[in-house]
């Protein structure tokens, strides 16, 4: 069965500074990988997806990630944070017809 | 384009009543559905999943129930809730053999 793991539950960082929130999946071979992006009392929404190909995924708002096999990571990454990025990130893992949730990383910005 | 639907929003219940939440999926047919709760501060919970009409997979045994009458309907029922139900409840549905999953706006528990 596989497993993810955000080892970071909060995280704060000054607006228009970089970031970089973690993720470390278990699984036997390459899964599928996703972050999503949760603002308070509302609902999940992707952010970005890996399956196959480039390492490097670009996703929404400015967002990228970069698959490392090595490392068995999946790591979301901003170049300058903005104070509305303030949110719950989600990372989850497909895989054997079953997806995976991390307990989440809250994203606090600093003015 | 696909919309997914849930209501009601916020909803305060009393120890053991019934409940009933709905969710409803437009622009897709044949679609995955799935019930989570999160709890205040914490990861998504997996309570109930389902690959077609009358098909229901149960995760976590507990009083909640689930249910699939209509391809794009999903409910999710308890005959008599308890103070450990309340949470926020999201549905979300998924392409069939795919794992991008697509949320709804959640609906707010309380049991008092």
């Amino acid at each position: 069965a596989q497993s993810v793991t955000q080892p970071d539950i909060h995280i704060t960082v000054s607006e228009g500074a970089s970031l970089e929130l973690r993720c470390n999946y278990s699984y036997g071979a390459t899964p599928y990988l996703f972050w999503y992006v949760q603002s308070p009392g509302q609902g999940l929404q992707l952010l970005l997806k890996y399956f196959s190909g480039d390492t490097l995924v670009q996703g929404i708002k400015g967002f990228e990630a970069e698959f490392k096999r090595s490392q068995s990571s999946f790591n979301l990454r901003k170049p300058s944070v903005h104070w509305s990025d303030a949110a719950e990130y989600f990372c989850a893992v497909g895989a054997a017809g079953k997806s995976t949730f991390g307990d989440g990383t809250t994203l606090t910005v600093k003015p | 384009s696909q919309t997914i639907h849930q209501w009601p929003a916020t909803l305060v219940q009393p120890v053991g009543s019934p409940l009933s939440l709905e969710c409803t999926v437009e622009g897709t047919s044949n679609p995955n559905l799935y019930w989570y709760r999160q709890a205040a501060g914490r990861g998504l919970q997996l309570l109930f999943y389902s690959v077609g009409i009358g098909q229901i997979s149960s995760e976590v045994p507990q009083n909640l129930s689930a249910s699939r009458p209509q391809d794009r309907q999903f409910i999710l029922s308890s005959k008599k809730l308890l103070l450990s139900d309340s949470g926020f409840y999201l549905c979300a549905w998924s392409v069939r053999d795919t794992y991008e999953q697509y949320f709804g706006p959640g609906t707010r528990l309380t049991v008092t």
